[in-house]
């Protein structure tokens, strides 16, 4: 069975730096792209970053570039994500996804986390 | 990058209804379209893939149809458990864009 535990969140304010972390089990992570999405309270999902399986290729949304690292330690089944500059707009909880293939690009996110709450105040 | 919108953004159908919800594409992706159900408390869970195969253990009331712009999710007979936020997203390439939401509730 894929699980997908984050962690990291926590309360920050504006201008801080925080990582989250999640830890895969149930699959050969290895062998998996992986991303981060977000849902701020009350809205919608929203496409964070993604990773290619080796870690050789990266991708972030425009609201994220710039500020957030996305990276992954294939040896400990650990994907990443360093936040630096956080802003009010980026209070959410964030999700751990894992892809279908190796590639971010025409691949569907399959499985997903439960999240971790990141909160952004002064 | 690819905008993806969704309508309507919620709706309300009695048991047994057939549910339709569109998603339509800023440019062509082909066929790189998913659906995803949002239960309160709940991860989001696959539904739809390749914009019209649906996952395993899916119900056979879940379909999806359309290509290059438009899609379309449908719900053959809405159960009580169909409650949820419903997600389309693009997977054509990044940003990985996904719909604003569709919230489906019970009359």
């Amino acid at each position: 069975e894929v699980q997908l535990l984050e962690s990291g969140g926590g309360l920050i304010q504006p201008g801080g730096s925080l990582r989250l972390s999640c830890i895969a089990s149930g699959f050969t992570f290895n062998n998996y792209a992986m991303s981060w999405v977000r849902q701020a309270p009350g809205k919608g999902l929203e496409w964070v970053s993604a990773i290619s399986a080796r870690g050789d290729f990266t991708y972030y949304s425009d609201s994220v570039k710039g500020r957030f690292t996305i990276s992954r330690d294939n040896s400990k089944n650990t994907l990443y994500l360093q936040m630096t500059g956080l802003r009010a707009g980026d209070t959410a909880v964030y999700h751990c996804a894992k892809f279908s293939r190796t590639v971010v690009v025409i691949s569907p996110i399959t499985h997903w986390g439960q999240g971790t709450l990141v909160a952004v105040s002064s | 990058d690819i905008q993806m919108t969704q309508s309507p953004s919620s709706l309300s159908a009695s048991i047994g209804d057939r549910v339709t919800i569109a998603c339509r594409a800023s440019q062509d992706i082909s066929i790189y379209l998913a659906w995803y159900q949002l239960k309160p408390g709940k991860v989001p869970e696959l539904l739809i893939s390749a914009a019209s195969t649906s996952q395993s253990g899916v119900p056979s009331r879940f379909s999806g149809s359309g290509s290059g712009t438009d899609f379309t999710l449908t719900i053959s007979s809405l159960q009580p458990e169909d409650v949820a936020t419903y997600y389309c997203q693009n997977y054509k390439g990044a940003p990985l864009t996904f719909g604003g939401g569709t919230k489906v509730e019970i009359k």
